[in-house]
């Protein structure tokens, strides 16, 4: 079974710093990992999603994530925080690319200290 | 705005009752899952439902039931309320083969 142990439930960078939100991932097969990000009183939104073609994937609102199978890690970063970040962001695993059964994590709360 | 349309967005009921949420997907999206998100639980799958069947089933209680219409719409049916069951449902559907969930702004359920 997949699943995604994310490190630090509180996250707390000030304006302009690097964030960095960690994941990593245990499954027995190549997995599809993904990052979400759920804003106050909304549902989650899809940041960006690892299928294999690349290891360095770009999602929205300036964030990437490397997949690094030797470290089965999955790490969400940002150079230059922003206020507007501020939110529970979910890392999530799939066994099989078009299976959108996710296994979610346990969810870091991103804080932006002015 | 995601497309996908919950209702109601916030129910109170009493211990023992039974209600019935709503979610109505995105155009075109023939799957549609539901989630149940609570502090102690985080996120847990509850089911999949591909254009009108059944498709995976995850930790979803024997007191608890949905289903999908033809129309594509679903209802998740939450009978013989405990305490514990208070939590924020979700909804979401998909286009098969993209990997990528679109979530309803979710239905909070209060059991008293």
């Amino acid at each position: 079974a997949q699943s995604v142990t994310q490190l630090g439930s509180h996250v707390s960078v000030s304006e302009g710093a690097l964030v960095l939100l960690r994941c990593n991932y245990s499954s027995s097969v190549p997995p599809y990992l993904f990052w979400y990000v759920q804003y106050p009183n909304q549902g989650l939104q899809l940041l960006l999603k690892y299928t294999s073609a690349a290891t360095l994937v770009k999602g929205i609102n300036g964030f990437e994530a490397e997949f690094k199978k030797s470290e089965t890690s999955f790490h969400l970063t940002k150079p230059s925080a922003h206020m507007s970040d501020a939110a529970e962001y979910f890392c999530a695993v799939s066994r099989n690319f078009g299976n959108e059964k996710l296994t979610f994590g346990t969810g870091t709360r991103l804080t932006i200290i002015p | 705005d995601s497309g996908v349309t919950q209702t109601p967005k916030h129910l109170i009921t009493a211990t023992g009752q039974r209600v019935t949420l709503r979610c109505s997907p995105r155009s075109g999206d023939l799957s549609v899952y539901w989630y149940q998100q609570s502090l102690d639980q985080g996120l847990q799958f509850l089911i999949h439902y591909y254009n009108g069947e059944e498709r995976a089933k995850g930790n979803i209680l024997e007191r608890f039931s949905a289903q999908q219409f033809p129309d594509l719409h679903s209802e998740l049916n939450l009978s013989s309320l405990e305490l514990g069951d208070s939590a924020l449902y979700f909804c979401a559907s998909s286009v098969a083969h993209t990997g990528e969930l679109f979530f309803g702004e979710g239905s909070r359920l209060t059991v008293l």
